[in-house]
């Protein structure tokens, strides 16, 4: 069975500096790979995704993902945070086969933004 | 346009009592999904549905939990018997169709058994 790991659970970063998000998944092919980002009250809301291609892909607000096959990773990257980015991030896995509708999610990263 | 609407936002109900969980999707979208979100964990699939029919509801803890969605749009997420460890977030998600396509969430219903 797929599985997605997120090794950091809580995050702050300063507002302007650079942000890096850790992904790790589990899965016997290429899977489909997404970012997802969840605000207080708010509902999830799609960053970017990756099914293939380019192993870079860009996304909203400014974020970016890198696919690295060789490291099962998808990091979620953020040259500059503004403090409106504060937030819970979730990396998800998708099964590239037959149960492809079927999202698996990491336990997420909370990101702390300070001024 | 609407987004996913979820009703209500919030529901507290007594251990053993049967509740309710509506989710209005987007207008078009024909595949549905809900999720579990227990504190501190991401979300967890429960159930797909493809217009009417339940394609997928592999993802159900056990014979308490039941979803419909009879005419293709509106979904309801039904438990019988609550537990206190049903607590949780219950997410409804739709998308134009499945394989990829982006699934659009909803706030989500905060369900607490007492």
């Amino acid at each position: 069975a797929q599985s997605v790991t997120q090794p950091d659970i809580h995050i702050t970063v300063s507002e302007g500096a650079s942000l890096e998000l850790r992904c790790n998944y589990s899965y016997g092919a290429t899977p489909y790979l997404f970012w997802y980002v969840q605000s207080p009250g708010q509902g999830l809301q799609l960053l970017l995704k990756y099914f293939s291609g380019d192993t870079l892909v860009q996304g909203i607000k400014g974020f970016e993902a890198e696919f690295k096959r060789s490291q099962s990773s998808f990091n979620l990257r953020k040259p500059s945070v503004h403090w409106s980015d504060a937030a819970e991030y979730f990396c998800a896995v998708g099964d590239s086969g037959g149960s492809n509708y079927k999202l698996t999610f990491g336990k997420g990263t909370l990101l702390t933004v300070n001024p | 346009g609407a987004g996913v609407s979820q009703t209500p936002s919030n529901k507290v109900t007594e251990k053993g009592k049967y509740v309710e969980l509506r989710c209005d999707p987007i207008s078009g979208h024909t595949a549905l999904y809900w999720y579990r979100q227990s504190l501190g964990q991401g979300p967890e699939f429960l159930i797909y549905f493809q217009g009417t029919g339940a394609a997928d509801d592999s993802g159900l803890p056990n014979d308490r939990f039941f979803a419909v969605r009879p005419e293709g749009s509106v979904s309801t997420l039904k438990i019988q018997r609550t537990e206190r460890g049903d607590s949780a977030v219950y997410l409804c998600a739709s998308s134009l169709g499945s394989g990829g396509y982006e699934q659009y969430f909803g706030p989500g219903t905060r369900l607490t058994v007492t």
